[in-house]
């Protein structure tokens, strides 16, 4: 899989939006950009995933450069909950790929300021 | 979305012994299941594929003779560390993969192992 490289650490107040990047600058055409997030003492959870067009879910939404070597995912309104540490994932699509593993770098711990 | 539960959420064990963590997908089946290993501060590390009705895929490095990984249905694994010792202390994460197309993965809530 493809490298991500993400700031180490973050920090927002809180109600304000936050814009966390993650650089992939050797993704692959068939690469699909995942973002998981993990609070503190919980496995991770998923947050969003997109290929190249922009997504929107219920939690955020992706932002995908149109290169596709960078990526950003927003939080249009941090509030306490969403201090975590958030990961960038490139995973290869297709297939079954469903059945592969994630493979976790170091994320981007935020913090969020009340 | 889909359930993912561990069980148990913590455990303390002396040296020596063996401890055993069951996964389970709650309302979807999965045919294969994922084992991760997070020391504290550190990112989650793969340990394992374990795969129903066949052997599991250990990663580089991690002992198969020490992490015993059975899945035993389409809903069940479990990781039985063997002879533990406290550089086997860590949080222990499995997660399944979502079928129907989706890449989405879910993940467990994780089990905290700390052998004395």
């Amino acid at each position: 899989d493809a490298k991500t490289t993400q700031p180490n650490s973050m920090e927002s107040n809180e109600e304000e939006p936050v814009h966390l990047p993650c650089n992939h600058s050797t993704i692959s055409g068939t690469d699909y950009i995942h973002w998981y997030r993990q609070l503190p003492s919980q496995g991770p959870e998923y947050v969003i995933h997109g290929l190249t067009s922009n997504v929107n879910n219920r939690m955020a939404s992706l932002a995908i450069a149109e290169d596709r070597k960078s990526s950003t995912l927003i939080l249009h309104r941090a509030t306490l909950r969403d201090a975590a540490v958030y990961y960038c994932i490139l995973r290869r699509g297709g297939g079954n790929s469903g059945n592969t593993p994630l493979v976790f770098g170091k994320g981007t711990r935020l913090s969020v300021i009340a | 979305g889909a359930v993912v539960s561990q069980h148990p959420s913590w455990v303390i064990c002396k040296s020596g012994t063996s401890v055993k963590i069951e996964c389970r997908s709650l309302d979807f089946q999965a045919t294969t299941m994922f084992w991760y290993r997070q020391f504290p501060k550190q990112s989650l590390m793969l340990m394992a594929t374990s795969n129903e009705g066949s052997k599991a895929t250990y990663e580089q490095g991690v002992e198969k003779d020490k992490f015993l990984i059975n899945h035993a249905s389409l809903t069940l694994s479990t990781l039985t560390v063997t002879s533990a010792h406290p550089e086997d202390s860590s949080f222990y994460i499995c997660s399944a993969p979502w079928g129907g197309g989706s890449n989405e993965q879910f993940f467990g809530p994780g089990t905290r192992l700390t052998v004395l």
